[in-house]
């Protein structure tokens, strides 16, 4: 079993619709990330969290540290949010320096 | 900011030839790492450092070399390519190597092609 796992795996969507992209993991951690990953291949930060909730614009990141659980939002999805999503834990155990990934979620926003 | 530089973006190589994959940051992080991206499967850690002159073993180092002589250089070397080592692979790079660490920077990412 992963480590980290995130649902769905794929997912379409029209405009303006309000997504959500979830990411359970196994161990404790000490940090969980949120990247996007453009169609291009490239790769740059969402969000950083360890507690409660972060915004930026339109995206929303949550984190249950209880339920070992985060929650990724779009409101008001857009073409341009059409990407891979992907969550990474750092574990507050064993060697604090590595990350696990999970694989991602294809998120397709139609116009 | 040139944040995380890596280079090249684009190699094809045979079987058994070697080669680096060079990165670079100028943000002064300790910490610097390699990971490798194939199709279906989440990003995979090659090799870490968190300093100059500290290395460490991912999850997948077999065939690789890495090496810290400074804070902002973490070159990857192949030593005799595979055509298992056919990937996307990606530096990335973050302040901080303990428990508190920062948000993650990634380089743009070098696609290989081992015939």
């Amino acid at each position: 079993k992963n480590e980290v796992e995130q649902s769905p795996q794929n997912l379409t969507a029209q405009e303006g619709e309000f997504i959500t992209i979830n990411c359970s993991y196994s161990v404790g951690i000490s940090a969980l990330h949120w990247l996007q990953q453009h169609p291009g291949g490239g790769i740059v930060s969402l969000f950083m969290l360890s507690s409660g909730k972060k915004k930026h614009g339109r995206l929303i990141a949550t984190i249950n540290i209880q339920e070992k659980h985060s929650s990724l939002h779009i409101t008001a999805s857009h073409p341009r949010d059409s990407a891979v999503y992907i969550c990474a834990v750092r574990s507050s155990s064993g060697s604090a320096r590595q990350l696990t990934f999970g694989s991602g979620t294809q998120l397709t926003v139609l116009p | 900011n040139a944040g995380v530089t890596q280079t090249p973006k684009f190699q094809v190589l045979k079987t058994g030839q070697s080669m680096t994959l060079q990165c670079a940051q100028d943000m002064n992080h300790e910490y610097m790492s390699w990971y490798r991206q194939d199709p279906g499967m989440g990003l995979r850690l090659i090799h870490y450092s968190v300093g100059a002159g500290i290395t460490d073993q991912g999850e997948v180092p077999n065939g690789y070399n890495v090496s810290r002589s400074t804070t902002e250089d973490f070159p990857l070397r192949l030593l005799s390519a595979a055509p298992s080592q056919t990937s996307v692979y990606f530096c990335a790079s973050s302040y901080g190597t303990g428990v508190v660490t920062g948000e993650l920077f990634f380089g743009e990412g070098s696609r290989l092609t081992v015939l």
